[in-house]
Formats: C-alpha cells, sequence, structure tokens
C-alpha cells in the first residue's frame, strides 16, 4: 500500500533560518505529491504540488522538488518568518479504489519559528 | 467564498449519544471525504464518496456512517458515541478534469470530546 513519512517535530528554528522539512513516499504507480499547511485552530490547506518527476512546485517562498529516483518530496524555505509557523503534511494521491483519489498523509511536522 | 463548511465547529458527547456532523460545499465538486486527526496520527481517512448517492469505506471506518443524497453535502454519523472517537473531523472535497492531480479543499472541522 501507499505510504508517507516524514520527519518527526517538533521543529524550532529563528526567523531568517533555513527550513528543510524531509518527506519520502512508497507508491505503486505515478502518485501525485502534496504540502498541505495547517495554521493553528484551521483546516489544511494546500502548500504546493508536483504531478511528475522533476516538478517543482512554489508557493509563499516555499519550494519541493518530485525526485522519482529517491521517491522523495522535500520541503525547503531559504528565510522562514514567524508567521511560517504551523504543522506541515506530506501526502500522495493515486487513484486508489473505484477511482477514489484519495490522499495518504505524512503524521505531520511541527513548525515553530521564533523572533 | 465559502468553499467547504462544516458545522458543527465543536461538540461534546456523552457514551452513547448519537449525532450528525455536516459538510457543505459549493464548489460542484463530485468527490468528498471525512478524515480524522488524532496527535500523531495525521490525517486518516473515514470514509469518501465519488459522487452523489455513493459512498465507500476509508481506513478507519468502523463506528461512522455517511450519507451523500444531495453533491453539495456530506453527512458523517455516530450512532453510539465511545471515548475512542474523541478527535477533530475535517471534511474535504474535489473535483476537475485531472483528479489525480487536484487538490482537496478541508473545512476548518469539528472538535468533538466524547465524555
Amino acid at each position: 500500500g501507499n505510504s508517507v513519512t516524514q520527519m518527526e517535530g517538533p521543529v524550532t528554528l529563528s526567523e531568517e533560518a533555513f527550513l528543510t522539512i524531509n518527506c519520502t513516499y512508497t507508491a505503486t504507480g505515478y502518485p501525485s505529491l502534496f504540502w498541505y499547511v495547517q495554521y493553528p485552530g484551521e483546516g489544511l490547506q494546500l502548500l504546493l504540488k508536483a504531478t511528475k518527476a522533476d516538478d517543482k512546485g512554489s508557493n509563499k517562498g516555499f519550494e519541493a522538488t518530485y525526485r522519482k529516483e529517491t521517491t522523495s518530496f522535500h520541503l525547503e524555505k531559504g528565510s522562514v518568518q514567524v508567521s511560517d509557523s504551523a504543522v506541515y503534511f506530506c501526502a500522495l494521491s493515486d487513484s486508489g479504489r473505484a477511482g477514489s483519489y484519495q490522499l495518504t498523509f505524512g503524521k505531520g511536522t511541527k513548525l515553530s519559528v521564533i523572533p | 467564498n465559502a468553499g467547504v463548511t462544516q458545522t458543527p465547529k465543536f461538540r461534546v458527547l456523552k457514551t452513547g449519544q448519537s449525532m450528525t456532523l455536516l459538510c457543505a460545499q459549493d464548489m460542484n465538486h463530485e468527490y468528498m471525504y471525512w478524515y480524522r486527526q488524532d496527535p500523531g496520527m495525521g490525517l486518516r481517512l473515514i470514509h469518501y464518496s465519488v459522487g452523489e448517492g455513493t459512498t465507500a469505506k476509508g481506513e478507519v471506518p468502523d463506528g461512522y456512517n455517511v450519507s451523500r443524497l444531495k453533491k453539495q453535502n456530506f453527512l458523517l454519523g455516530l450512532e453510539s458515541a465511545a471515548p475512542s472517537q474523541t478527535s477533530v473531523y475535517f471534511c474535504a472535497s474535489s473535483g476537475g478534469v485531472h483528479l489525480s492531480n487536484q487538490p482537496q479543499h478541508f473545512g476548518d472541522g469539528t472538535r468533538l470530546s466524547i465524555l
């Protein structure tokens, strides 16, 4: 079956530090990959996505590249801000049973950025 | 833009009571999903629907029932609540031409406590 493994947190960084959150996956076929962000008390929001090998997703200064050879989709940001404090989820989507396009999530990584 | 709306936002139940969580989406999406989020577990799929009048089991369906009588609504029911069902519940929807790479849109969640 499909699975997503992401680095466990919590991660605490100072403002303007470099961020990497590792994500690796196991899947049959050719999944699409996503990063979602969850701010306190809110639902998940799509941060970025990549749909095929070597695609780079980017948004709000965050980037992640779909690496098929290493089955990875690491999230990076060059300079984090306090407002980036949130929980980040890596996820994959494939057609699943009956074309359900279910998402398989990692367990989430909590990021805290301190001034 | 409403997107995905969940009601109620909070609820406390006693063991054995029943309740229904309502999810409504205004994006004309075909696919709808119910997840539960527990600390350290990420999001786990309870049930999903690939269209009006259809439902299917996800990863953790026991103790829950769902109905999709109208395309825009997806109801999650607990017939006899148990403390193990204390969780935050998220509804999501997705749609579009290329479903495999379409993101899911999430509601803000329902925080449910079973005493």
